[in-house]
């Protein structure tokens, strides 16, 4: 497809397990970015990557969180040991370069439910 | 960290009726950004601002760069069903790495 696209849609888990959330950004774009929307907020900006740059982890809540892009296109977000509170709806974004004058362009989201 | 401050938090309006929200910051801000979230989608820019005092139409909406670059306001005019949702401003602030910054959200509600 043409745009960005995340899987799985939603995922329902249990407190302490691990989750693997996936990102495909468009093709072309060298810019990812993680998001995090929790229910009735605005989204929390959780972690950028640029194209061979270190990432930008600077919004990651937690050493719990991580997120790595493989070969420049894929990412994946990982939430160890799950808390009620990492509840939220996880979105994902691409851009062609960089955040400073770029559009980001938004995924439909993972809604992640911690039980 | 940085905030945006989006009122109104929801809005409830008749079908052809003009729609108005805003954000304001205490930081200064290079960019803004207008975004629409549809249920179950991620947000869809609407409008992009770069310079203060900027202001840009696109169809029936309107939205404005505020010249103290500390605040921006949206306008839609003769709404319709489609426009239900939430809408979002977004910002870059001029010092910093430059990440976009989100407000709360403004959930529109049309009655018919």
């Amino acid at each position: 497809g043409a745009g960005v696209s995340q899987s799985p849609s939603n995922k329902v888990t249990e407190k302490g397990k691990d989750v693997e959330l996936r990102c495909d950004p468009i093709s072309g774009h060298t810019a990812l970015y993680w998001y995090r929307q929790s229910l009735g907020q605005g989204l929390e900006f959780l972690i950028y990557f640029q194209g061979n740059s270190a990432p930008d982890k600077s919004g990651l809540p937690s050493d719990r969180f991580s997120a790595e892009r493989t070969g420049g296109s894929v990412s994946t977000l990982t939430i160890q040991r799950t808390q009620q509170e990492d509840s939220a709806v996880y979105l994902c974004a691409s851009s062609l370069s960089g955040p400073t004058t770029d559009t980001q362009y938004f995924g439909p989201g993972t809604r992640l439910t911690v039980l | 960290g940085q905030q945006l401050n989006q009122s109104p938090q929801s809005m409830f309006i008749q079908e052809g009726e003009d729609v108005s929200m805003n954000c304001t910051s205490s930081s200064i801000f290079n960019t803004w950004l207008w975004y629409k979230q549809d249920p179950g989608e991620g947000p869809v820019l609407l409008i992009a601002l770069y310079k203060a005092g900027e202001l840009t139409s696109n169809g029936r909406l309107t939205a404005q760069f505020g010249i103290t670059r500390k605040d921006s306001f949206l306008n839609i005019s003769a709404s319709i069903p489609s426009d239900v949702g939430i809408y979002f401003c977004a910002g870059r602030i001029i010092q910093g790495a430059q990440k976009l910054v989100f407000g709360q959200g403004t959930r529109l509600t049309i009655n018919p």
